[in-house]
This record gives structure tokens, C-alpha cells and sequence, in this order.
């Protein structure tokens, strides 16, 4: 089925672990990014990617890293892992020039302890 | 900065209850607005989106949106809830036609009672 993929659901850190949330989607959008859930807060955007090869800093980009080398991945790396990471992270795609919104994957939700 | 304000946090209604949540925004020029909805345990799906033409949207399981431009506001209505929408309701705006950087609302959670 075309959509988005996100790996893993679940994931439990400790401060300080590394790791990289899996985002794949198979509709050849150009723009992907990453989102993170907090209560109250909702959607803010870390990252995002207009194609591959181009990546820029959304509104929370600070202890994240992103890299875009083909059009289909995404993938987020948190670099130390600290519990204000705690979170749903949320990868979303589209057309650029796009009338549909979003296609968003199922979410990551990832605690640090 | 364009910010997007969705000032009720938490509704609770019964069924057959009418429903309005409302989303507003600063930006003055074009916009594209959108609804989404994320049932528990879910992702965001989209309910309904306005690009242009007329201002009263009609999406998916009997939502609909008005889009008012003197009043900078794309409030979400249905007529009649069912104990199955109980979700939470995003509103996101983008600038200019287009565009595909979107910003979101804080969120409303609404609870409908059986």
C-alpha cells in the first residue's frame, strides 16, 4: 500500500543513547519532514526536506540531525538523547506544489530515561 | 511570525450534539487551510482542506468547514457528532497558493459521550 512508513513504533532510551527513526514513503513526494507530538503543544516541526540532497530546520531542529539522499527516505537522528526528547515523533509528506495536505506515517513514540 | 490558534482544548459533548471547533490565524494574505484528525492511537488523516472558490467545505464523515476571510477563521462544524469522533482535531494553515510548509494548531481534543 503507498504511504509512509515509520520504524520503530515503540522505542525506549537512555540519556546520552543515540538512535535513527526510520521514515520511508513510496509516493515520490519531494517534501518530507519530521514532526514531534508534546500535550498541549501540538505539532512542531524539527525538520523538513524539499528534495534530495536539501534539508533545512524547522521550529525544534536542536539535538536532531536529518539527511535526504533519496527521495523515498528520511531519516531522523537524535544524536544524545535527552528526556525532553520524550515524545510522538510524526514523519508527513507531500507533492511541493501540492492540493492534498499531508500523507502522515503511523508515528514513533519514543521515551528517554 | 503567522501563529494558528485553536482556543478550545477540550470539548466534551453528547451524541446528536452539534459541534463547532474553532481555528484562526494570522496571516493576511492567501492561505490554504486544512483539517486533520487523529483518532487514539492514530496518525493524522485528513478531514478537509479549502484552497479556493467556494468557503463552506464539505469533507469526510460529515464535517464541514467556513472559511471567513474578514474574520481570518476556518471553524469546523457537524451538524451532529457520534460517540466514533471522539478524537483530536488539528487545524493547519499554509501561505500562499501552493505552499507545502504547513503550520500547526495546538490541537482540540473532543470527547463525544455515548
Amino acid at each position: 500500500n503507498a504511504g509512509v512508513t515509520q520504524t520503530p513504533k515503540f522505542q525506549v532510551l537512555k540519556t546520552g543513547q543515540s538512535m535513527t527513526l526510520q521514515c520511508a514513503q513510496d509516493m515520490n513526494h519531494e517534501y518530507m519532514s519530521w514532526y514531534r507530538q508534546d500535550p498541549g503543544m501540538g505539532l512542531r516541526l524539527i525538520h523538513y526536506s524539499v528534495g534530495a540532497g536539501i534539508t533545512d530546520q524547522g521550529e525544534v531542529p536542536n539535538g536532531y540531525n536529518v539527511s535526504r539522499s533519496t527521495t523515498e527516505d528520511f531519516p531522523l537522528r537524535l544524536l544524545s538523547a535527552a528526556p525532553s526528547q520524550t515524545s510522538v515523533y510524526f514523519c508527513a509528506s507531500s507533492y511541493l506544489t501540492d492540493t492534498y495536505g499531508y500523507t502522515f506515517g503511523s508515528g514513533t513514540r519514543l521515551t528517554v530515561v | 511570525a503567522q501563529s494558528v490558534s485553536q482556543h478550545n482544548h477540550h470539548v466534551i459533548l453528547s451524541e446528536a450534539a452539534s459541534l463547532e471547533l474553532g481555528c484562526n490565524y494570522s496571516y493576511g494574505g492567501t492561505v490554504n487551510l486544512f483539517w486533520y484528525v487523529q483518532y487514539p492511537g492514530q496518525h493524522l488523516q485528513l478531514l478537509l482542506k479549502y484552497f479556493s472558490g467556494d468557503p463552506l467545505v464539505k469533507g469526510i464523515k460529515g464535517f464541514e468547514a467556513e472559511f471567513i476571510k474578514s474574520k481570518f477563521s476556518f471553524n469546523l462544524r457537524k451538524p451532529s457528532v457520534q460517540w466514533s469522533d471522539t478524537a483530536e482535531y488539528f487545524c493547519a494553515v499554509g501561505e500562499g497558493s501552493g505552499t507545502y510548509k504547513y503550520i500547526f494548531g495546538t490541537g482540540t481534543r473532543l470527547k463525544v459521550l455515548a
